[in-house]
């Protein structure tokens, strides 16, 4: 079945720094995929997302670009700032096999230190 | 505020007793989804009902069930709650299947003892 892979956190970062959190998929079909964030008490607030292949999702300075090729979708931001710290979770939707329910990764913790 | 409302918040309950969770989905929206999150299983799709009508199912157990009602608000009932039942319970909505992605409410978190 359809799966997501997340790289491990915590992650801890200077801000500043340059961010990259690892997704890899496995789907039968052509799948959405998608990124969210979850802050410390929150629900989570989709942060970008890419519908085909090539795609390259963006939002307040994160990016993520749909590979086929590698089965990838990596988070990347060039400057993290302390306001980033929160939860990261990579997910995809497989319409053909699963409706539109979202696979999620595990999520990958980042903190910001000052 | 995201636009989805769920209640309560915090809900604290004894193993074998039952409980409603309730989501009022974005204005407009006609899909809800139910989510369970919790440490070991991470974020586990339950079910999805589209304007009443039950479209998709996870990995919801029997003791589960759902409804979306007329007016598109939904619950979730949980009965014979056991101490593993205990987690962050997420509703989302979307205004058709979700293949842009969804609203997440905050969540309820429910403690089981």
């Amino acid at each position: 079945g359809d799966s997501v892979t997340q790289m491990e956190g915590p992650v801890t970062l200077s801000e500043e720094a340059f961010l990259t959190i690892n997704c890899t998929y496995t789907a039968t079909g052509y799948p959405s995929l998608f990124w969210y964030v979850q802050y410390p008490g929150e629900g989570l607030q989709l942060l970008l997302k890419a519908t085909k292949a090539d795609d390259k999702g963006s939002n307040k300075g994160f990016e993520a670009t749909y590979r086929k090729e590698t089965t990838s979708f990596h988070l990347e931001k060039g400057s993290v700032q302390v306001s980033d710290s929160a939860v990261y979770f990579c997910a995809l939707s497989d319409q053909a096999n699963s409706g539109y329910a979202l696979n999620f990764g595990k999520g990958t913790s980042l903190l910001v230190t000052p | 505020d995201s636009g989805v409302t769920q209640t309560p918040k915090h809900l604290i309950t004894a193993t074998g007793q039952r409980v409603t969770l309730r989501c009022s989905p974005r204005s407009g929206d006609l899909s809800v989804y139910w989510y369970q999150q919790s440490l070991d299983q991470g974020l586990q799709f339950l079910i999805q009902y589209y304007n009443g009508e039950e479209r998709a199912k996870g990995n919801i157990l029997e003791r589960f069930s759902a409804q979306q009602f007329p007016d598109l608000h939904s619950e979730l009932n949980l009965s014979s709650l056991e101490l593993g039942d205990s987690a962050l319970y997420f509703c989302a909505s979307s205004v058709t299947g979700g293949g842009g992605g969804y609203t997440f409410g905050s969540g309820t978190r429910l403690t089981v003892v």
